[in-house]
C-alpha cells in the first residue's frame, strides 16, 4: 500500500487567494483527519470524517477553511480566502474505528499519517 | 486547555542512553498513543496502550500508564542517533474518536 497520498507537497500562493489541499487515504480505513501544525499552536485537529461524514469540526477556524470528502478515496481541504496567518503543514490521516461491540465502545486504533503539505500564504 | 502535555519540551542524550519523555492528560481516556515525527515529515505510531493496560513493550520501547495520575511515560532503551525526533503522545477520550495531540518532546541523540 502507498499510505496516506496528500498533494501538493509544497503550495507558495499570496494573500486572498484560494487553496485546495488533497488527500487519498489508505484503501479499506473509514476514518481521515485533516490536522494543521505551526511552531506556536502545535498539532491541531481540524475535522475528521467517518464513513465520508464529516463527524467534527469544531476545530475549523473560520469560514474561509471547508472540507469535503465525495468519496471514501479522496478528501479535500480548501482555505478561500487564504491569508498569512494560514501558513503551516498541513496533515491528512487515516484509520479504522471500529463500531462498538455489544455494550462496548468503539475502538480507535493508530492513525497513519500523510507526509503533509507545506502552505506558505505571502 | 490542552491534553496531552509532554514532559520534557526536549532532551538531548548521548548514543547508549536511555532517554524517558512523559505525558499527562486531564480526561478519561480510551487510549494512549505515542507517535514519532521526523523533521519534515508526517507522525508515524508507536505504540498503543489501553486504559486498562499499564505497562506494554515494543523492542526497544516501553510505555506505562497510570490512570490515577493521568500519566504515561515513553522510554527509549539503548539510544541510537537515529532515534533523532519529535515524540508526541495522543489521547482518545472516552465517548470521542480523534486523538488529541500533545506539545512533543523534541529527542536529539548525540553519537
Amino acid at each position: 500500500d502507498a499510505g496516506v497520498i496528500q498533494s501538493p507537497r509544497h503550495e507558495v500562493t499570496e494573500m486572498g487567494q484560494e487553496v485546495t489541499l488533497r488527500c487519498k487515504p489508505i484503501s479499506g480505513h473509514n476514518s481521515l483527519f485533516w490536522y494543521r501544525q505551526t511552531m506556536m499552536r502545535g498539532l491541531e485537529l481540524l475535522i475528521y470524517f467517518n464513513n465520508n461524514v464529516p463527524i467534527d469540526d469544531s476545530g475549523m477556524p473560520e469560514d474561509r477553511f471547508s472540507a469535503k470528502m465525495p468519496n471514501a478515496s479522496f478528501s479535500t481541504l480548501k482555505i478561500q480566502p487564504s491569508e498569512p496567518r494560514d501558513s503551516a503543514v498541513y496533515f491528512c490521516a487515516s484509520s479504522i474505528i471500529l463500531p462498538p461491540a455489544s455494550g462496548g465502545t468503539r475502538l480507535v486504533n493508530e492513525q497513519f499519517f500523510g507526509p503533509g503539505t507545506r502552505l506558505t500564504v505571502l | 486547555s490542552q491534553q496531552g502535555e509532554e514532559d520534557p519540551q526536549a532532551l538531548s542524550i548521548q548514543e547508549g542512553e536511555n532517554a524517558t519523555m512523559n505525558c499527562s492528560y486531564k480526561t478519561s481516556i480510551n487510549n494512549l498513543q505515542w507517535y514519532r515525527q521526523n523533521s519534515g515529515r508526517g507522525l508515524v505510531h508507536l505504540i498503543l496502550i489501553r486504559s486498562n493496560e499499564r505497562e506494554k513493550h515494543s523492542g526497544r520501547l516501553r510505555v506505562t500508564l497510570d490512570t490515577s495520575k493521568k500519566s504515561s511515560s515513553l522510554l527509549i532503551t539503548a539510544s541510537r542517533a537515529a532515534d533523532t525526533a519529535s515524540y508526541f503522545c495522543a489521547t482518545v477520550s472516552t465517548g470521542r474518536r480523534a486523538l488529541t495531540f500533545g506539545s512533543g518532546t523534541r529527542l536529539q541523540v548525540q553519537p
